[in-house]
């Protein structure tokens, strides 16, 4: 079975612009979250979808926004964006809601903003 | 409201010893453990997960972790340490995902580096 996909794995991005990050989770996946990863704030968490709804939002300003397809796959776009955007972002997948089932994480996608 | 402390940001082993990986956790309800490693350049893998049935929870490549509820801890362990070890460590509590306030959050990570 396929692990999570993230696309694309290496971005980078000026200030001011806009970023759109794909996630495809594991087949038969319908949970989908989103964190962002850097060296001073270690792992923080975006967002959550299940079912194309978003579940849960962490404290990320509107700027960050996501959504989820009916095939689970998930965007998550970032606009006009900051140096300080630079970052890991990482996509995991899971079956469904329950504590119980594991999240499995993309490779991430490394966006640079310049 | 929930935290992770992880003690130590780099902790330096020989091949062969003791891994050991210290987390301290906060929560305002019961709590869910979690360890993941992250090799260089790639995701998060999960090591172990306390999900409220055994305290002593076994996971892959032979770690293992105790969850000790009096001392708010989650602590991670190998016996013997593989040069395949040498990655970053995070230790991680969630409450119920069913809940509106789930997230995971993860503590700042420790660097695990195994020397020959």
């Amino acid at each position: 079975k396929a692990g999570v996909t993230q696309t694309p794995r290496y971005l980078i991005k000026t200030r001011g612009q806009q970023v759109t990050l794909s996630c495809s989770p594991i087949s038969g996946h319908r949970s989908v979250s989103w964190y962002q990863q850097t060296p001073g704030q270690g792992l923080q968490f975006l967002f959550e979808y299940f079912s194309e709804t978003q579940r849960n939002k962490g404290n990320f300003p509107g700027r960050f926004s996501g959504r989820q397809f009916s095939n689970s796959r998930s965007e998550m776009n970032v606009s006009t964006l900051e140096l300080g955007d630079s970052a890991l972002y990482l996509c995991a997948s899971s079956a469904g809601l329950a504590v119980t089932d594991t999240q499995y994480f993309g490779p991430g996608t490394r966006l640079t903003v310049l | 409201a929930q935290s992770v402390t992880q003690l130590g940001s780099h902790v330096s082993v020989s091949e062969g010893a003791l891994v050991l990986l210290r987390c301290n956790y906060s929560s305002s309800v019961p709590p869910y453990l979690f360890w993941y490693v992250q090799y260089p350049n790639q995701g998060l893998q999960l090591l172990l997960k306390y999900t409220s049935a055994a305290t002593l929870v076994k996971g892959i490549n032979g770690f293992e972790a105790e969850f000790k509820k009096s001392e708010t801890s989650f602590h991670l362990t190998k016996p013997s340490a593989h040069m395949s070890d040498a990655a970053e460590y995070f230790c991680a509590v969630s409450g119920n995902r069913g809940g509106s306030n789930y997230k995971l959050t993860f503590g700042k990570g420790t660097l695990l580096t195994v020397n020959p």
